[in-house]
């Protein structure tokens, strides 16, 4: 389908364990992102790619890893799951940096660590 | 500092009337873009409206539109003749023009309406 897909979408997890949220994208968009949303805070940026092998961190990228090898992919891994990292998890692309140019959102990831 | 405020956890209004939903915003930059985002129960974000530091006129979507008073960094969000589907959270979010930031966009902590019958 086109657009832009994330799987999970329902996820649960242990304390420590290793988890991958994908992201994938049918638009050829050179940025996307991965956001986190927790009440109380709106959404907060995690990792943003440019390109393909073009990755930085966002505002809480602390126990999360990225990779971006293909232009429609950004998956995000966690590397040892703790607690508070139970949240709603977004996926965003975009064709340009530009002001004007739309992020679309996938459908999220819900991840509960227990 | 926070970059977007949204001031109003929670707004009520009754159907067909109009609400206002603030948004202030905190930038240096001359070039930036103000975005609103709808949030339904199901969890999706859709897209609602945008407006460029640059456009002289407020940006209007069908019954949304933009009250943007660049002097005071307000970047408000009107409904007009609300509907029961209008109950959602809104979130209001800004992207800035520096090329540094990679058209990341900040996001305030958003609005949840409740329009009733």
């Amino acid at each position: 389908d086109a657009g832009i897909t994330q799987s999970p979408r329902y996820k649960i997890t242990e304390t420590g364990r290793q988890v991958t949220l994908m992201c994938h994208q049918t638009w050829s968009h050179s940025y996307m992102f991965w956001y986190r949303q927790d009440l109380g805070h709106g959404l907060r940026l995690i990792y943003y790619s440019a390109a393909a092998d073009i990755t930085d961190k966002g505002e809480v990228p602390d126990g999360y890893v990225v990779s971006r090898s293909k232009t429609e992919n950004f998956p995000l891994t966690l590397e040892s799951a703790t607690r508070s990292q139970t949240s709603v998890y977004f996926c965003a692309s975009s064709e340009r940096a530009a002001n004007h140019y739309e992020q679309y959102f996938g459908p999220g990831t819900r991840l509960t660590v227990t | 500092a926070q970059k977007i405020t949204q001031t109003q956890p929670g707004m009520f209004v009754q159907e067909k009337e109009a609400v206002t939903l603030d948004c202030t915003y905190d930038t240096s930059d001359q070039s930036y873009g103000l975005f609103w985002y709808k949030q339904p129960s199901s969890g999706e974000m859709i897209f609602l409206i945008y407006q460029g530091s640059y456009d002289e006129q407020n940006a209007t979507e069908g019954r949304y539109s933009l009250n943007f008073q660049k002097a005071r960094k307000s970047a408000n969000l009107v409904i007009s003749a609300s509907q029961l589907g209008d109950s959602a959270m809104y979130f209001c979010a800004m992207r800035e023009g520096r090329g540094s930031t990679l058209g990341r966009l900040y996001f305030g902590r958003g609005t949840q309406l409740t329009v009733w019958p």
